[in-house]
């Protein structure tokens, strides 16, 4: 079956620190793959997407790269900052038929001044 | 635009009750999909409706259902509420629902039951 595996947190960095939040995936065929971000007290917001093999998706200083090879999404930023504390989850959608995004279990990363 | 809309915020609910929640999606969008949130369990997909019509359901007793209406709007709704059903659920809108097509997701509701 499908799932997305990433990084237990929580995760607390220093401002304009490097973030890693690590996302591996199990799927047939190939998904497309999608960072989503929930700041406290509210619902997701999509962060960025990448829908075929090598595909970078960026946002707001984010990256990721959709790696077939090591069935990976890792999100990065080279320089947090405080207003980047929130939970961040990795999600995959199989391209084929309408089956929902399945999601990881989130990683919440705490940004200090 | 609007973006998708959840009604009520918050809700405190006695065990045994009943509680619906409605999700108005963003103009245009035909296909929503409702999920829970917890601590333990995370994400969990509950169902998912497109022009009227259930899709997909996850795996949830039958206590917990839904509908869609002509506009789109959803309601999900939760019978003889037990305490591990206080949770975030969240509704998502999508055009189509499929691949690659963004999800965009309400604030949600947050269901206590006591």
């Amino acid at each position: 079956g499908n799932s997305v595996t990433q990084m237990e947190g929580p995760v607390t960095l220093s401002e304009e620190a490097f973030l890693t939040i690590n996302c591996t995936y199990t799927a047939t065929g190939y998904p497309s793959l999608f960072w989503y971000v929930q700041y406290p007290g509210e619902g997701l917001q999509l962060l960025l997407k990448a829908t075929k093999a090598d595909d970078k998706g960026s946002n707001k200083g984010f990256e990721a790269t959709y790696r077939k090879e090591t069935t990976s999404f890792h999100l990065e930023k080279g320089s947090v900052q405080v207003s980047d504390s929130a939970v961040y989850f990795c999600a995959l959608s199989p391209n084929s038929g309408n089956t929902p995004l399945v999601f990881g279990k989130g990683t919440r990363l705490s940004v200090i001044a | 635009k609007a973006g998708v809309t959840q009604t009520p915020r918050y809700l405190i609910k006695t065990r045994g009750q009943q509680v619906t929640l409605s999700c108005s999606p963003i103009s245009g969008h035909r296909s929503v999909s409702w999920y829970q949130q917890t601590p333990g369990q995370g994400l969990q997909f509950l169902f998912e409706y497109f022009s009227e019509t259930q899709r997909n359901k996850g795996n949830f007793p039958g206590r917990f259902s839904g509908r869609q209406f002509s506009n789109s709007r959803s309601e999900m709704n939760v019978s003889t509420l037990e305490l591990g059903d206080s949770a975030l659920y969240l509704c998502a809108s999508s055009q189509t629902g499929e691949g690659a097509a963004e999800a965009f997701f309400g604030q949600g509701t947050r269901l206590t039951v006591v």
